[in-house]
């Protein structure tokens, strides 16, 4: 069964420092999300991205995030300069479709902890 | 703005017996879904179950029913015969059509019920 698959599971990084999170959507899906949560905390949206460029972005996702769909299979969420507070489970999602119905896949999520 | 409730924070079931987690919601969108992810200890995010706003049945997926109530905006997630496997972190979430928003709409999730299945 195809699946969302993001590298790595978990990173260390220190404070001040960029790291790019890597998600391979389901091929021939077109719409991709990157969600985080921090521990013991909801799922919270950060940005979704179709037809090449940002759809939409929460007031999360500042200047601080970027993402890219480099190759048409990658998509990429990068952090320029980490704080403490980025530490959290961040989880890629893609859905074949829009509307309102149609389920998003999630991957794995990695874990990023700023040290 | 749209808004989902979770009020459990924790459930405890005994094994194969049917328990009930709650979800309301709060939009003034007519269109919109509302999902349940299941999330174990490991972590990931598993779609369970679905219902579409316009659906005038209740969803059903194996042991997995949505209670949809639309009136109270209630979507609770009943799962019937529980086993071991199903003790993990259960997230209710709604998408909205909006306005002026295009197609790729976010999910907004609950803060979550922590289901723990007896033996």
């Amino acid at each position: 069964e195809p699946e969302v698959t993001q590298t790595p599971s978990h990173q260390v990084t220190q404070m001040g420092q960029e790291v790019i999170l890597r998600c391979v959507p389901i091929s021939n899906h077109l719409y991709f999300y990157w969600y985080r949560q921090i521990l013991g905390q909801k799922v919270e949206f950060l940005v979704s991205f179709y037809n090449n460029e940002i759809s939409e972005k929460s007031e999360i996702f500042d200047d601080q995030f970027s993402v890219e769909r480099p190759d048409g299979s990658n998509f990429t969420l990068k952090i320029r300069s980490t704080k403490l507070e980025d530490s959290a489970m961040y989880f890629c999602a893609s859905r074949a479709r829009g509307g309102v119905i149609t389920e998003a896949f999630f991957g794995q999520g990695t874990r990023l902890t700023v040290v | 703005a749209q808004k989902i409730t979770q009020t459990q924070p924790g459930m405890f079931v005994q094994e194969k017996e049917a328990v009930t987690l709650d979800c309301t919601y709060d939009t003034s969108d007519p269109s919109y879904g509302l999902f349940w992810y299941k999330q174990p200890s490991s972590g990931e995010m598993i779609f369970l179950i679905y219902q579409g706003s316009y659906d005038q049945q209740n969803a059903t997926e194996g042991r997995y029913s949505l209670n949809f109530q639309k009136a109270r905006k209630s979507a609770n997630l009943v799962i019937s015969a529980s086993q071991l496997g199903d003790s993990a972190m259960y997230f209710c979430a709604m998408r909205v059509t909006g306005v002026g928003s295009g197609s790729a709409r976010q999910l907004t999730f609950g803060s979550g019920t922590q289901l723990t299945v007896l033996p």
